[in-house]
C-alpha cells in the first residue's frame, strides 16, 4: 500500500523555538495532505489541510501564525510550530488520501515535546 | 453534536473473540472506519463500511453497522497477542475525505 512517512520521529525543542516537521508520500503524489493532532489517551483531532500549491485551510481555533503549513510539491508539506510552548507538546500526525473515496494514508507520527 | 464515543480499555484471553463497541452521532456520516495503533506508530487502517452496508467482514475481522442505533461494532475472532493495540472508530462524510471525526481509542490488551 501506499506509504506516508514523517521527520523526525520525535523531537525535544526549548521554548520559544520553532520546529520544523515534514511530511512526505513516498510512492504516490498527494495535492492535499492533512495534519492532526493527538493528545495523549485522546482522539486525533484535524488541525489543517495542507494544498499544494496554495494556502493551507486551518479548523476552527487553530492558530494558522503559530503553525505554519506549506506544501511546496506533489510529495512535500512541512508543518513549523513557531514559538513553541510546553503546551504545544503533543503528537502530530500527518496523512494523504489514497486513490479511492475513502483511502486516507497516515504517517507514523511526530512526538514534539517542548521544555 | 460530533462525538464518537468508545470505551476507553477492553481485555481479552489469546483465542477468544475481541468485540469493540462504537457510536457516533452524525446520520450523514458516508463512510466509517476502523483504525489500528500500535505504540508509537501511525494509524493503520484495518478496515472501512460503506454507510449502506450492515456487515462487512475481512479475514478475522467483522464489522457491524446498525445506522438506526448509530452503533458500530468491531470483532476480532481468534484474537492474538499482535493484536494488543489501541482501535480508532472513525466516520468520514463524503465530500470530505481529511475530515475524519475520530472517538478516543479502545485499548486492546490481549492475554496469553
Amino acid at each position: 500500500g501506499a506509504v506516508v512517512s514523517q521527520h523526525p520521529s520525535w523531537v525535544i525543542c526549548k521554548s520559544g523555538t520553532s520546529v520544523k516537521i515534514e511530511c512526505r508520500s513516498l510512492d504516490f503524489q498527494a495535492t492535499t495532505m492533512f495534519w492532526y493532532r493527538q493528545f495523549p489517551k485522546q482522539s486525533l483531532m484535524l488541525m489543517a489541510t495542507s494544498n499544494e500549491g496554495s494556502k493551507a485551510t486551518y479548523e476552527q481555533g487553530v492558530e494558522k501564525d503559530k503553525f505554519l503549513i506549506n506544501h511546496a510539491s506533489l510529495t512535500l508539506s512541512t508543518l513549523t510550530v513557531t514559538s513553541a510552548h510546553p503546551e504545544d507538546s503533543s503528537f502530530y500526525i500527518c496523512s494523504a488520501p489514497g486513490g479511492g473515496t475513502y483511502e486516507q494514508y497516515f504517517g507514523p507520527g511526530t512526538r514534539l515535546t517542548v521544555t | 453534536g460530533e462525538d464518537v464515543e468508545q470505551s476507553l480499555f477492553l481485555s481479552v484471553r489469546e483465542g477468544d473473540s475481541s468485540v469493540i463497541n462504537c457510536t457516533y452521532t452524525d446520520s450523514s456520516s458516508t463512510y466509517l472506519y476502523w483504525y489500528k495503533q500500535e505504540p508509537g506508530a501511525g494509524l493503520q487502517l484495518l478496515t472501512y463500511i460503506f454507510s449502506n452496508m450492515d456487515m462487512k467482514q475481512d479475514q478475522r475481522l467483522t464489522v457491524l453497522l446498525n445506522k438506526k442505533d448509530k452503533h458500530l461494532s468491531l470483532r476480532i475472532a481468534d484474537t492474538q497477542t499482535g493484536d494488543s493495540a489501541i482501535y480508532f472508530c472513525a466516520e468520514g462524510r463524503r465530500g470530505s475525505q481529511g475530515n475524519l471525526i475520530f472517538g478516543k481509542g479502545t485499548k486492546l490488551s490481549v492475554k496469553p
